[in-house]
Formats: C-alpha cells, structure tokens, sequence
C-alpha cells in the first residue's frame, strides 16, 4: 500500500536538544510539506520541497531544518533554537505537475506529537 | 493576499442532525477549494474538493458548492453520525506554488 509514514508517533525531547522527526513516502511524489498544528491555529506550514536537493521556507521556519536528499524522505530537525517546539508535526506530499483533479491534493501522514520536557 | 475564514466551534449536534461548516475565501484568480477531515489523533484525509465555480465536490454523505458569487465554499452533510466527530480544515490553493492556504478547523462532536 503506498502511502506517507512518520516517525515515532510520540515523542519527548529535553530543553536544549535538537530531535529528527522522520517522513518516508512511497507514493513517488515530488513534493513534500512540513506542518505545524497548535490548539486553536489550524495548520502552518514550516518546509516544503518541489524537488529532490531543494526546499523553501514557509510561514514558521524559524528553529527547524530540513534536507531532501532522496525523493521519498524529508526529515524534519527541530533545534534548540525553536522557542516553543511542543506541537503535533504533520508531514504531506503532493504529486508535482499541472493542477488537475488528479494531480492537486496533498496527502498527510498520521503525525508525531512532540513534547518538550 | 488569499486567505480562509471558517465558522469557530466546537459544533456540537446529535445524531441524524443537519450539518452545516460555513467556509468563506479570498484569491485572487480561481482556486481549488478542499476540505479535509482529522479525526482524533491522526493526520488529515481528504474529504472532497472542487476545482472551479459551480462544482459539487461530495463524499460520504457530504457536500460543498464551489460558489464564486459569494465565495463560500460550505459543507453540509444531511444526517451526522457519532462517526462524524473530527476537526473539518477548509483550505484553498490559488498560486503556482502548490501551497495550500488553510482555515482554522471546525471541531465536530456528535452525540448519541
């Protein structure tokens, strides 16, 4: 079955240490996002990448990394610079090329809720 | 800028009750419209989309009307179930970035 995996589904980080979320798909998409969900303020998005050795920044970037060295995966690295980290972390992926009705929805996988000790 | 208003929850009905999530937009050209559903504790699934004026996306008993004259893009479904309790994203894409722009969520609970 294709689809998007995230990993681990919880995780716990001590102040002052970075933490790799990890996102595997094998749905052979270009893209792929990294979003942020808080109580109350829907989805923002962080990273996103077209294509392979490529990524921009989103709306919150500040205190996360990204690097897209293979197609299928795009791991997430939440530093300790990133002020207020605990947050449930969505990963999607969307098939690059023209909007059409089969081409223009975003696929998410199940998320990692990471908390901050 | 292009941005989405939905209605504030939580929604709370009972079963068999008529729903009705009110979405608005702001985009500039034409945009798809989607929503998605987050049930409790995993990601978002598409629920149904629409890709220009005047299309019906529809779904498991759900629909929503791409109306440009008012630019809402509200779902409804005729009968809840318990099944139905999430949190309802409408979201929208109007740029050649593939970035989608996305309301706050509505959360739904549905009672027995």
């Amino acid at each position: 079955d294709g689809g998007i995996t995230q990993s681990p589904k919880y995780l716990f980080r001590k102040e002052g240490q970075n933490v790799t979320l990890s996102c595997e798909q094998n749905l052979n998409h270009d893209a792929m996002y990294w979003y942020r969900q808080d109580p109350g303020q829907g989805l923002r998005l962080i990273y996103y990448s077209q294509i392979v050795n490529d990524f921009q920044k989103g709306d919150i970037a500040e205190g996360y990394s990204v690097s897209r060295e293979k197609k299928e995966s795009f791991p997430l690295t939440v530093t300790s610079a990133q002020k207020n980290p605990t947050a449930f972390y969505l990963c999607a992926s969307h098939k690059r090329g023209e909007w059409s009705m089969s081409t223009d929805t975003q696929y998410f996988g199940p998320g990692t809720r990471l908390t901050v000790l | 800028g292009n941005s989405v208003t939905q209605m504030e929850g939580p929604v709370t009905l009972s079963e068999e009750a008529f729903l009705t999530i009110n979405c608005t937009y702001t985009a500039t050209g034409y945009p798809s419209l989607f929503w998605y559903v987050q049930y409790p504790g995993e990601g978002l699934q598409l629920l149904l989309k629409a890709t220009k004026a005047d299309d019906k996306g529809s779904n498991k008993g759900f629909e929503a009307t791409y109306r440009k004259e008012t630019t809402s893009f509200h779902l409804e479904k005729g009968s809840v179930q318990v099944s139905d309790s999430a949190v309802y994203f409408c979201a929208l894409n109007a740029g050649n970035n593939r970035k989608l722009i996305w309301g706050l969520g509505t959360s739904l609970a549905v009672n027995p």
